[in-house]
C-alpha cells in the first residue's frame, strides 16, 4: 500500500508570493492534516480536514488555507508568504474514528526569500 | 491546555547501552500517546502508539514504551542502542475535547538520540 504522499518536496519562494502544497493520502483514509516543522517552535497544527470538511483548526493567521476534495486529497495554500514561513510542511493521514494513529508524508521544505 | 514534556533536547548513548528518552502529558484524562521518528530530511515514522489497551508497548525496531497514568509519563525505551537509532524523537498526544480524542496531535520538543561506536 503506498504511503502519504506529498508534492512538491522542495520549493523556493519570493516573499509576497502564494503556493500551494499537496498531499495524497493513503488509500481509504479519510482524514488528512498538516503541521508546520520549524528549528524555533517545533510541530505546529494548522488544521484536519474529514469528508472535505475541516474538522479542526490550529491557531495560523488566515494566510494559511487548506481543502479537502471527495478523493480525499488535500491541497494546502499560503498566501503572501513571509521569511518566517520557511519550513517543513507535513501532511498526515490517518483512517479515523477508532484508529487514531496518523501516518506522516515525506514533507515539503518551503524556502521563502 | 494540554502540553507535552519531553525531558532532554539532546540525548547521548553508547551504542549497545539502553536508550531512555523522556516523555510527560499534562491532562486529567489520559489521550492517545505516541512515539514518532525523524530521520534529517524525511518526515515522521510511527514507532508505537498507546490507546488504552496494554500500558506495556510494544513498537517497531525494538523500541517499547511504558503509559503510567499515576505519573502522567510514556517513556520510550530500547535495551540495546544501534547506529541506526541515531535520529530525532518525538512524543506526541491528541488533543482532548471533554473526554473524546480528536484528530490534531499535540507534539512535544524532541529529543536528539546520538549513539556513540
Amino acid at each position: 500500500k503506498a504511503g502519504v504522499t506529498q508534492t512538491p518536496r522542495y520549493l523556493i519562494k519570493t516573499r509576497g508570493q502564494q503556493v500551494t502544497l499537496s498531499c495524497s493520502p493513503i488509500s481509504g483514509h479519510r482524514s488528512v492534516s498538516w503541521y508546520q516543522q520549524t528549528p524555533g517552535q517545533g510541530l505546529q497544527f494548522l488544521f484536519e480536514y474529514f469528508s472535505e470538511t475541516q474538522r479542526n483548526k490550529g491557531n495560523f493567521p488566515g494566510r494559511f488555507s487548506g481543502r479537502q476534495f471527495s478523493n480525499s486529497r488535500s491541497e494546502m495554500n499560503v498566501s503572501t508568504l513571509e521569511l518566517g514561513d520557511s519550513a517543513l510542511y507535513l501532511c498526515a493521514s490517518s483512517l479515523s474514528g477508532g484508529r487514531p494513529e496518523a501516518f506522516f508524508g515525506q514533507g515539503t521544505r518551503l524556502t521563502v526569500v | 491546555a494540554q502540553s507535552v514534556t519531553q525531558l532532554g533536547s539532546h540525548v547521548s548513548v553508547s551504542e549497545g547501552a539502553l536508550v531512555l528518552l523522556r516523555c510527560n502529558y499534562s491532562s486529567s484524562v489520559p489521550p492517545y500517546l505516541f512515539w514518532y521518528v525523524q530521520y534529517p530530511n524525511q518526515g515522521l515514522q510511527l514507532l508505537l502508539k498507546y490507546t488504552s489497551a496494554a500500558t506495556l508497548v510494544k513498537g517497531i525496531n525494538g523500541f517499547e514504551a511504558e503509559f503510567k497514568k499515576s505519573e502522567t509519563s510514556f517513556h520510550l525505551t530500547k535495551p540495546s542502542a544501534h547506529m541506526s537509532d541515531a535520529a530525532e524523537y518525538f512524543c506526541a498526544v491528541t488533543q482532548l475535547r471533554g473526554s473524546s480524542n480528536t484528530g490534531k496531535l499535540i507534539f512535544g520538543q524532541g529529543t536528539t538520540l546520538q549513539v556513540k561506536p
